[in-house]
């Protein structure tokens, strides 16, 4: 079975301009999660999604914004880019939102802010 | 506000031997996960061992174990017969799951990173 994937892999973007991130969970999971991993740096919580609805949500300003899709793939948006916002986003699944169910990670996608 | 601690930013080990990573964390809670993640070079994040707390019994995984302390709120990885394909970097998670609609929170230490000496 394919794993976690996240398109694209890599993107380039300019201060101010808007961003959009995909991720494609595990056949069969019903959850996914997102987190930004800046280099040197733990990844940190942004949002968790189940069932097409938001379960959690990190400490990330409005810019910051997601949504799950029927067939529970999932968007990141950000918009008005900062510097600061580049960063290897992850995506994560797992067959529901409790804790114990394991989350499997994607690949990544790396941004990077000019 | 929960926190995630891991005062070692790098580690080394030879072949075969042992090394415990540390991790402390802060948090008000009584129910909660603890996790360790294992995030090899260009290589995607990987679960290495999970533990709830309300078990006191320590979690194992093969090589792996953890030391739970919860009173001190610690929680330790302990790698025993280390392997080359161990070096990565490691990062101790926590996970504070909520009831509704409030929302689940995790939250990730800086990470350590490890190194296998052959």
């Amino acid at each position: 079975d394919a794993g976690v994937t996240q398109s694209p892999t890599h993107l380039i973007k300019t201060r101010g301009q808007q961003v959009t991130l995909r991720c494609s969970p595990i056949s069969g999971h019903k959850s996914v999660s997102w987190y930004q991993q800046v280099l040197g740096q733990g990844p940190q919580f942004i949002f968790q999604y189940y069932e097409k609805e938001e379960r959690g949500r990190g400490n990330f300003p409005d810019r910051f914004s997601a949504r799950q899709f029927p067939n529970y793939s999932s968007e990141l948006n950000v918009n008005a880019l900062l510097l600061g916002d580049s960063a290897l986003y992850l995506c994560a699944s797992s067959l529901r939102a409790e804790a114990s169910y394991e989350q499997y990670f994607g690949p990544g996608t790396r941004l990077t802010v000019t | 506000a929960q926190t995630v601690t891991q005062s070692q930013p790098e580690m080394s080990v030879q072949e075969a031997e042992t090394v415990t990573l540390s991790c402390t964390y802060d948090t008000s809670e009584n129910n909660y996960y603890l996790f360790w993640y294992k995030q090899p070079p260009s290589r995607q994040m990987i679960l290495v061992i999970r533990q709830e707390a309300y078990k006191q019994q320590n979690a194992t995984e093969n090589r792996f174990s953890v030391n739970f302390q919860k009173a001190a709120k610690s929680f330790s990885l302990k790698i025993s017969d280390s392997q080359l394909g161990d070096t990565a970097m490691y990062f101790c998670a926590f996970m504070n799951p909520r009831r509704g609609w409030t929302g689940n929170q995790f939250y990730f230490g800086t990470g350590t990173s490890l190194t296998v000496i052959p």
